[in-house]
């Protein structure tokens, strides 16, 4: 089926180690985005990509790197996971700029012990 | 910088009534899009409507309809005949015309009592 996809659904990481969050969509959308969830903050953007290969900061990117060597890939990975970034991920495309909303994959729970 | 704030952290409803829902955003741009998600247990975030900035008419779908006051830069949402589906946390988004990417506020968590 089409859609955006991530995985794990869930993971649990011990601190320092690297994690890669996966995200995929098969409707070709130009744009993607990592959004992070806590309580009392909603949702935050780490990074956006506008096309492949080209990526751009959000408002909370330290400890994050993203790629995009693919339009419908943007793995999301953790250099060396801090208790912190514990959260629930989220991954996110659109097509336009205009007045498209974002569709999102159905998040991964990240806790790091 | 653009923010986007919801003032009511919980809120709760009796079934079948109508509930309201409130945000604010600052912004110094002309050309926007605003929208608000719902997001059920299951984590899943939902489109439940938007609302292009240089459109008057307020968006409506089916039980669902938002107050958009450009001059006052408020964006509610209302809920008619609430059911208990309905139980969610709700956010509310702002989209600038020029960028992709969507600003949250915090959310409100909505409770639909039967």
């Amino acid at each position: 089926d089409a859609g955006i996809t991530q995985s794990p659904r869930y993971k649990i990481t011990e601190t320092g180690r690297q994690v890669t969050l996966m995200c995929h969509q098969t409707w070709s959308h130009s744009y993607m985005f990592w959004y992070r969830q806590d309580l009392g903050h909603g949702l935050r953007l780490i990074y956006y990509s506008a096309a492949a290969d080209i990526t751009d900061k959000g408002e909370v990117p330290d400890g994050y790197v993203v790629s995009r060597s693919k339009t419908e890939n943007f793995p999301l990975t953790l250099e060396s996971a801090t208790r912190s970034q514990t959260s629930v991920y989220f991954c996110a495309s659109t097509p336009y700029l205009v007045d498209s909303p974002l569709h999102f994959g159905n998040g991964t729970r990240l806790t790091v012990t | 910088a653009q923010t986007v704030t919801q003032s009511q952290p919980e809120m709760s409803v009796q079934e079948a009534e109508t509930v309201t829902l409130s945000c604010t955003y600052d912004t110094s741009e002309n050309n926007y899009y605003l929208f608000w998600y719902k997001q059920p247990p299951s984590r899943q975030m939902i489109l439940v409507i938007r609302q292009e900035a240089y459109k008057q008419q307020n968006a409506t779908e089916n039980r669902f309809s938002v107050n958009f006051q450009k001059a006052a830069k408020s964006f509610s949402l209302k809920i008619s005949d609430s059911q208990l589906g309905d139980t969610a946390m709700y956010f509310c988004a702002y989209r600038r015309g020029s960028q992709g990417n969507l600003i949250f506020g915090k959310g409100t968590k909505l409770s639909v009592k039967p």
